[in-house]
């Protein structure tokens, strides 16, 4: 069972925005330990898409962004598009485990 | 270009042992920690250890301690992931990915995943 709770599922039209959330604890988010996101296609290997809240690696679209308040951090998609359409999950570190955490996952559904 | 390349799908028997590999490449191997990943069939991903090829400094997630051995070989920059007696449980893709190297780090490059199945 994650500590990094992501709600399993969100949907959007085309063109429209999204916002994935990730919530923690004062062990892990509270801490002020960094998130990360990461698109995971069918098939394919996970992707960085955000990495330390709100940065984006080279290639990665504007309209992906990230932010934090608190113990939770959130991942927004603008404009959404078809090819958006993916698992998303938030990362971070927790101390109280010592370990890398992955959020459960989030099934992104472009209808 | 900086890459990681697993080694090919796997079936094996229950009981078995097996090691799978990660190569780098385009990279100062040593300067990025490796990260195991699992994605067990229909399910999310599950850190499981990660290692330091500089020093082999080690952490595992208590979930896969004692059960798996993560390893490196600095010299041929290729990081293992093994198992002494596989259960049909392991069944899953593993994928390795280069962690920046801090405890938060982000994992920026991802190999294309190794496919075990373990099946009588």
């Amino acid at each position: 069972q994650s500590v990094l709770t992501q709600p399993p599922s969100v949907s959007g039209a085309p063109g429209q925005r999204v916002t994935i959330s990730c919530t923690g604890s004062s062990s892990n988010i509270g801490t002020g330990y960094d998130v990360h996101w990461y698109q995971h296609l069918p098939g394919a290997a996970p992707k960085l898409l955000i990495y330390d809240y709100n940065n984006r690696p080279s290639g990665v679209p504007d309209r992906f962004s990230g932010s934090k308040s608190g113990t939770s951090a959130s991942l927004a998609i603008t404009v959404l598009q078809a090819e958006d359409e993916a698992d998303y999950y938030c990362q971070s570190y927790d101390s109280s485990l010592s370990g890398v955490l992955f959020g459960g996952g989030t099934k992104l559904t472009v209808l | 270009e900086v890459q990681l390349v697993q080694s090919g799908e796997e079936v094996k028997k229950p009981g078995e042992s097996l090691r799978i590999s990660c190569k780098g490449f385009g990279y100062s191997f040593k300067n990025y920690w490796i990260t195991w990943v699992r994605q067990m069939p229909g399910k999310g991903l599950e850190w499981m250890a990660r290692i330091d090829p500089s020093d082999s400094d080690i952490n595992y997630s208590p979930s896969f301690q004692g059960h798996v051995t993560i390893s490196v070989d600095r010299s041929i920059s290729t990081a293992y992931l093994q198992w002494s007696s596989l259960k049909a449980s392991d069944t899953a893709i593993y994928y390795c990915a280069r962690h920046f190297p801090t405890v938060a780090g982000g994992l920026d490059v991802w190999g294309q995943g190794t496919t075990v199945t373990v099946s009588s």
